[in-house]
């Protein structure tokens, strides 16, 4: 499974379109990338996960250039809800649904 | 989508004791898995349990120490055993609804909302 590094927090504002970075230099053919939210208190939840250039969902986008070394989540105008631990898990899940967490960012809204 | 219910939601226990924890899944799931956070930090990856099979476990533990049981396909326990302050931690199950085959892509695992673990 490879290594992912993120920035360990995040500050932002309410309205603002936020960004996390996840470098995954060591990336293999066959895997995905994978991103979680975590609440306090709460176990993480999926929100997104891609390949390759870009996938898109209600809540977020996910970010891949062509060297698949490096994602970015974004979240679109984020609210104080949006306040969490956002995961970066990079493998190849088609063969393994057990998933390595690594430090995560942990992203501050305020209002 | 799968729902998963844990018990207990927390518990307060003495060092030297031991403390099972259980994981319900709302329906049938092949692949379980238990993780350990501990406050202000990443999960960590305990083990893998497979209904019929003996659990897998990660780099650090052991079936003496955690020993996991998985009688069918909707359940699981988790055992902390002979537990010690550093124990103290919250223990969460998931598990992955979605079976693999060719062309299918998982990834994603559904959580419970954890057993947070006191050991005076």
């Amino acid at each position: 499974l490879a290594k992912t590094t993120q920035p360990i927090s995040m500050d932002s504002y309410e309205g603002q379109e936020v960004n996390i970075t996840c470098s995954h230099n060591n990336i293999a053919t066959n895997d995905y990338i994978t991103w979680y939210q975590q609440f306090p208190s709460q176990g993480p939840r999926f929100i997104i996960q891609g390949y390759k250039t870009k996938v898109t969902n209600e809540v977020a986008s996910l970010f891949i250039p062509a060297d698949r070394k490096s994602s970015t989540l974004s979240l679109p105008r984020v609210s104080l809800s949006d306040t969490a631990v956002y995961y970066c898990l990079v493998g190849d899940f088609a063969n393994t649904d057990k998933l390595i967490f690594g430090t995560g960012t942990r992203l501050q809204v305020f209002p | 989508s799968a729902v998963i219910s844990q018990k207990p939601s927390r518990d307060i226990c003495q060092r030297g004791t031991s403390l099972t924890i259980q994981c319900q899944v709302d329906s049938q799931v092949t692949m379980m898995f238990w993780y350990r956070q501990q406050p202000g930090q990443s999960l960590t990856l305990i083990a893998t349990a497979n209904q019929g099979s003996e659990a897998t476990y990660e780099s650090g533990f052991v079936i003496d120490k955690f020993p996991i049981s998985r009688p069918n396909l909707t359940f699981s326990t988790l055992t902390v055993s002979n537990m010690s302050p550093e124990d103290s931690s919250i223990y969460l199950c998931s598990v992955a609804p979605r079976s693999q085959g060719a062309g299918t892509v998982t990834g994603e695992l559904f959580f419970g909302e954890g057993s947070r673990l006191t050991v005076l």
